[in-house]
């Protein structure tokens, strides 16, 4: 049971790039989330998903996409990165709260430099 | 609106010092209530949850919490501080606003926990 996994750990992006974050999740969890995390500034959420086939927009979703193909996997999406795009990336993933009492389980992280 | 307050950036203790870390909430309705921890180059690990029931809630490592409905409180205890427990550690509520329970949590902005040998 590897729980939440993320790939890639690190990436290097020069501005105007683009690249996909994959998340992927084996605990059959319906709710999926990405978030960003900076210093100072807790985590911040950025699109989540409630089930496969549905995303939503969170508190910070300018400059990302997310699709949600298959129930385990959660992808985010940068079309043109931008320096003020460099941070630390989590997946979360969840029961639905209707099932659960709605805790989180979060990834290792991505952490994103755009230059 | 909802939100998730932790007034203490740092907090340093000595090992085997009690430690507590602080946390306030403002949600409507009942809140659920969670802490994790983050150790460095790690993603967050739940810690314990408040839904119901006693205001004392255990959690793993010998942490736990105590809710306090009436000063919006939900502050992080352990009796004796170990070394191994210095970390970042967020608190954090279920976002109830709207009309359907989409899961999502409030974060506060985090505390670092110094335990000095």
């Amino acid at each position: 049971n590897a729980g939440v996994t993320q790939t890639p750990k690190f990436r290097v992006l020069k501005t105007g790039q683009s690249m996909t974050l994959l998340c992927a999740q084996d605990m059959n969890h319906e709710y999926m989330y990405w978030y960003r995390q900076d210093p100072g500034m807790g985590l911040r959420l950025i699109h989540y998903s409630v089930g496969e086939g549905t995303t939503a927009k969170g508190e910070v979703p300018d400059g990302y996409n997310v699709s949600r193909l298959k129930k385990q996997n959660f992808l985010l999406g940068l079309e043109s990165a931008a320096p003020s795009q460099t941070s630390v990336y989590f997946c979360a993933s969840s029961y639905s709260p209707r099932s659960g009492t709605g805790e989180q389980f979060f990834g290792p992280g991505t952490r994103l430099t755009v230059l | 609106a909802q939100s998730v307050a932790q007034p203490e950036d740092q907090v340093n203790v000595a090992e085997g010092n009690p430690l507590t870390v602080k946390c306030t909430y403002s949600v409507s309705g009942n809140p659920y209530l969670f802490w994790y921890v983050q150790y460095p180059n790690r993603g967050l690990q739940f810690l314990l949850k408040y839904i119901t029931g006693d205001n004392l809630v255990k959690g793993s490592y010998g942490f736990e919490a105590e809710f306090n409905k009436s000063q919006t409180s939900f502050h992080l205890k352990k009796p004796s501080a170990l070394v191994s427990d210095s970390a970042l550690y967020f608190c954090a509520v279920r976002d109830l606003s709207g009309s359907s329970n989409t899961g999502k949590l409030i974060f506060g902005q985090g505390t670092t926990l110094q335990v000095k040998p």
